[in-house]
């Protein structure tokens, strides 16, 4: 089955500042790649996906890139503020299966 | 709002106990998915299920079990229950399968004392 690794598990950044937050995967039948965030005790929201026959993708301060050679995609979120506190996780999915989560990335903000 | 409702929020219980979560989809929504999130933890697949048929099947013990009715509305039923079975579970539903996205509800937060 798939298999997702994400880093860094913690990222710490002052508002402003880009973060950017990294998954590798396993199965290279992977082709739909979303990532959602995580607010303390809330569920998680679709922020942005990626499929793969795009290469990059961008919403607002928001954007995803994949390699599908090196089999990895990453977060990259500019001019960070307050509110951009939360846990993200990737995932992906084969198609032929169900989506596989990273571990997940606690992004801290600090004003 | 994602559309998917779940109940009940919050519930409290005992070692040995069964308790049933309910998860309503979106409207148009055929496939229901439930996940596990303990302390810590990222978000554990537990069992799929597409217009009422299971469709796929992760990390669910044997005392859990779940169905989706001809509503597509689905319950999780946890049984036996264990101190760590305490976890935030959360219903997702998508239109089809596969690569469809995913929308997650609000979560129910099951505590076992």
């Amino acid at each position: 089955g798939e298999n997702v690794e994400q880093h860094p598990s913690t990222l710490s950044v002052q508002e402003g500042d880009s973060a950017v937050i990294k998954c590798t995967y396993s199965d290279s039948a992977s082709n739909y790649f979303p990532w959602y965030k995580q607010e303390l005790g809330k569920r998680p929201q679709l922020i942005i996906d990626i499929r793969s026959n795009v290469g990059e993708k961008k919403d607002q301060r928001i954007a995803v890139t994949l390699n599908k050679t090196a089999k990895h995609f990453s977060l990259h979120i500019t001019e960070t503020q307050p509110e951009d506190s939360a846990v993200y996780f990737c995932a992906a999915i084969p198609g032929y299966s169900t989506l596989t989560f990273g571990k997940g990335t606690m992004l801290l903000v600090s004003p | 709002d994602s559309g998917v409702t779940q109940t009940p929020k919050h519930l409290i219980t005992a070692t040995g106990q069964r308790v049933t979560l309910r998860c309503s989809p979106r409207s148009g929504d055929l496939s229901v998915y439930w996940y596990q999130q303990s302390l810590d933890q990222g978000l554990q697949f537990l069992i799929q299920y597409y217009n009422g048929e299971e469709r796929a099947k992760g990390n669910i013990l044997e005392r859990f079990s779940a169905q989706q009715f001809p509503d597509l509305h689905s319950e999780l039923n946890l049984s036996s229950l264990e101190l760590g079975d305490s976890a935030l579970y959360f219903c997702a539903s998508s239109i089809g399968t596969g690569t469809d996205t995913q929308y997650f509800g609000p979560g129910t937060r099951l505590t076992v004392l």
